[in-house]
């Protein structure tokens, strides 16, 4: 098992510029969630995702965000136009059923918008 | 979900036990208590949960007071690869489906060597 894997792990991009996340949930598990990590916000969840469907996204943050399921093996998060605000360490997570087994987390993206 | 505190920060001695607390007062019988815990520049990791029965596995030991408005996180023998942030979330498990956790502040374990 090779666990929930992010790509990339380092981006580095101008203000303005799109930006697009990507993850791997572990294969089987049925809920994909996205979160963002900041020194003065701590882990923010963005938006989740039950069987490939969007189920909350009050956390993302403004229309500049958007993120996608296409399958059940991939997601996508993307940020347009990106903004110097926006830099930070974005986590991807899987789980199979919650209560029953925990949240396995990606390794993270760092992104930092200049 | 119930709001957890914990203590902001706590150091260990390499080789002893760390016991990490923390209250949830308010916990309603429905929620269960979690644990996670970051390593620094990796994801959170889950360790552990619990409804109101002790519980143990290979990473640790979770003890649920009688009430359930408190908990402790026993790591038996701390390594310094224990060091990390230590996060208690209480929430309550809708089972068949998924819900966003909430992480707090949590608690950064220092383990001495």
């Amino acid at each position: 098992d090779a666990g929930v894997i992010q790509s990339p792990r380092h981006e580095v991009t101008e203000m303005g510029q799109e930006v697009t996340l990507r993850c791997k949930p572990i294969s089987g598990h049925n809920s994909l969630f996205w979160y963002r990590q900041t020194m003065m916000r701590g882990l923010e969840l963005l938006i989740y995702f039950n069987n490939n469907v969007p189920i909350d996204d009050s956390g993302m943050p403004e229309d500049r965000f958007s993120a996608k399921m296409p399958n059940a093996s991939f997601s996508t998060l993307k940020i347009q136009p990106s903004e110097p605000r926006d830099s930070a360490v974005y986590f991807c997570a899987s789980s199979l059923r919650v209560g029953s087994y925990g949240y396995t987390f990606g390794s993270g993206t760092r992104l930092t918008v200049v | 979900d119930a709001k957890t505190t914990q203590p902001t920060s706590m150091d260990c001695a390499e080789g002893r036990a760390a016991n990490l607390p923390c209250n949830h007062s308010t916990i309603s019988g429905n929620e269960y208590v979690y644990w996670y815990r970051q390593i620094h520049s990796q994801g959170p990791q889950y360790i552990i949960h619990g409804l109101k029965n002790n519980e143990t596995n290979e990473m640790a030991s979770l003890i649920i007071t009688e009430d359930r408005k408190s908990s402790t996180l026993i790591l038996p023998h701390a390594t310094l690869r224990d060091t990390a942030v230590y996060y208690c979330i209480v929430r309550v498990d809708p089972g068949g489906g998924a819900d966003g956790l909430t992480f707090g502040k949590g608690t950064h374990l220092i383990i001495q060597p």
